[in-house]
């Protein structure tokens, strides 16, 4: 069983589409997150979510923005695309805020 | 910013030699972790120090972390080739996220 995993695992599209990145977590865990590592490997923490607060990176730009439908889930809406858009996206969960982290395999987005 | 530096930023070692990578990190944290992170896949979560804690073991891994100098460091004994990885450490701040550093990339040769 894939404890947290990702959909779909690369996503190419055009600049100005809007897209969306499915998430889920079978472990029961209360905290989901989004990180994108660009081309140099940094990752960046993009947005943290458990089921009572959402913490945004002030530096993600409001084209981008969390949906959780259920506790097991997270999905990354994305509109708008740009070309600086292109990354690896990774949701992680934790059972707590302070916990270790669970990472998914990673969404490849490429935007033309 | 919050976010750790390794160092080196890459290492080449030849298996069975021990593999050395320092983190340092710049505010107070609870917890720093450590993670690896294979060529085109996910993140793999290796060890977790708390702030009041100088040294964990988990294996061949041994993490020391020294909070007044605000460093970190992971050893990895008798290395092997499958333990080439990049390889972060992660700072927790209390901010329910974690930080990641630059990375280390570590390969490991026959």
């Amino acid at each position: 069983d894939t404890a947290v995993s990702q959909t779909p695992k690369y996503l190419v599209t055009q600049m100005g589409n809007d897209k969306s990145i499915k998430c889920e977590q079978n472990l029961g865990h209360d905290t989901m997150y989004w990180y994108k590592q660009d081309s140099k490997k940094f990752l960046k923490i993009m947005f943290s979510y458990n089921n009572k607060e959402l913490i945004i990176n002030e530096t993600v730009p409001n084209r981008f923005s969390p949906k959780s439908p259920d506790k097991a889930h997270l999905n990354l809406h994305i509109n708008s695309l740009e070309l600086g858009d292109s990354a690896v996206y990774f949701c992680a969960s934790s059972l707590g805020g302070h916990d270790t982290q669970y990472f998914g395999p990673g969404t490849r987005l490429t935007v033309l | 910013s919050q976010q750790g530096e390794e160092d080196p930023q890459a290492l080449s070692i030849q298996e069975g030699e021990n593999a050395t990578m320092n983190c340092s990190y710049k505010t107070s944290i609870n917890n720093l972790q450590w993670y690896r992170q294979n060529s085109g896949r996910g993140l793999v979560h290796l060890i977790l120090i708390r702030s009041n804690e100088r040294e964990k073991h988990s294996g061949r891994l041994r993490v020391t972390l020294d909070t007044s100098k605000k460093s970190s460091s992971l050893l990895i004994t008798a290395s092997r080739a499958a333990d080439t990885a990049s390889y972060f450490c992660a700072t927790e701040t209390g901010a329910n996220n974690l930080f990641f550093g630059t990375g280390t990339r570590l390969t490991v040769i026959p």
